[in-house]
């Protein structure tokens, strides 16, 4: 069964710092994997899809990278923001026994930026 | 932009209700899913069906249900609600494109069991 873990739990950052959110996974044999972010109270929003196929997605101050042989992908944000403040959940997308794709979670990392 | 809308934003039941929770997604995506977040371990999932009229079991279905009668849209159903079904619910969809799948979710629905 697919596992997926995020260290750390939390994460306090000054604004304008450079960061890393990592996430593990336990089966390489994924279809791509995804990362959200989630304010409090509300839903997903998805930031950078990673095809399994795929090492990086960029998207203006994030970028994500995909290392499936090690079981690992990172979320980079660059010279962070207040506003970047939130949960960031990463998601592998694995093939289900009927051929369509189904995503197992990480638990996230609450990232807080201090102005 | 895709849009997937949940009905309630809160929700407040009693103990032993049946509670609908309803789901629409308004970009003909296949794929919808069903849920829940609770603090400590992450959004687990309840059901999920790839077709209308089609249902399959996630990791944790006990003590729910499921409908899809329409493509745009799928239901939850709690048959008797019990206090440990209180806890934020998720719907989400996704399309199949070229090997491609990227999911979205709607704004959740936190239910509270009394």
């Amino acid at each position: 069964k697919q596992e997926v873990t995020q260290i750390p739990a939390a994460l306090s950052v000054p604004e304008g710092e450079n960061l890393v959110l990592n996430c593990s996974f336990t089966d390489s044999a994924i279809y791509n994997l995804q990362w959200f972010r989630q304010d409090p109270g509300k839903g997903l929003t998805s930031l950078l899809l990673i095809q399994s196929s795929q090492r990086e997605q960029t998207s203006g101050r994030l970028n994500a990278s995909l290392d499936k042989s090690s079981g690992r992908s990172t979320l980079y944000i660059a010279a962070s923001q207040p506003g970047d403040s939130a949960t960031y959940l990463c998601a592998v997308g694995v093939i289900s026994n009927f051929g369509n794709e189904k995503l197992t979670f990480g638990t996230g990392t609450r990232l807080t930026i201090i102005p | 932009d895709v849009k997937v809308t949940q009905s309630s934003r809160y929700l407040v039941k009693r103990t032993g209700e049946k509670v609908f929770l309803e789901c629409v997604q308004d970009m003909d995506h296949e794929n919808m899913f069903w849920y829940r977040q609770d603090p400590g371990l992450g959004l687990r999932l309840i059901y999920f069906s790839y077709d209308v009229k089609m249902k399959e079991k996630g990791d944790i279905p006990e003590g729910y249900s499921v409908s899809r009668e329409k493509k745009e849209r799928f239901s939850l159903i709690l048959e008797s609600a019990s206090t440990n079904q209180t806890s934020m619910y998720l719907c989400a969809s996704s399309y199949d494109f070229e090997g491609i799948t990227e999911a979205f979710f709607g704004q959740g629905t936190r239910l509270t069991v009394v």
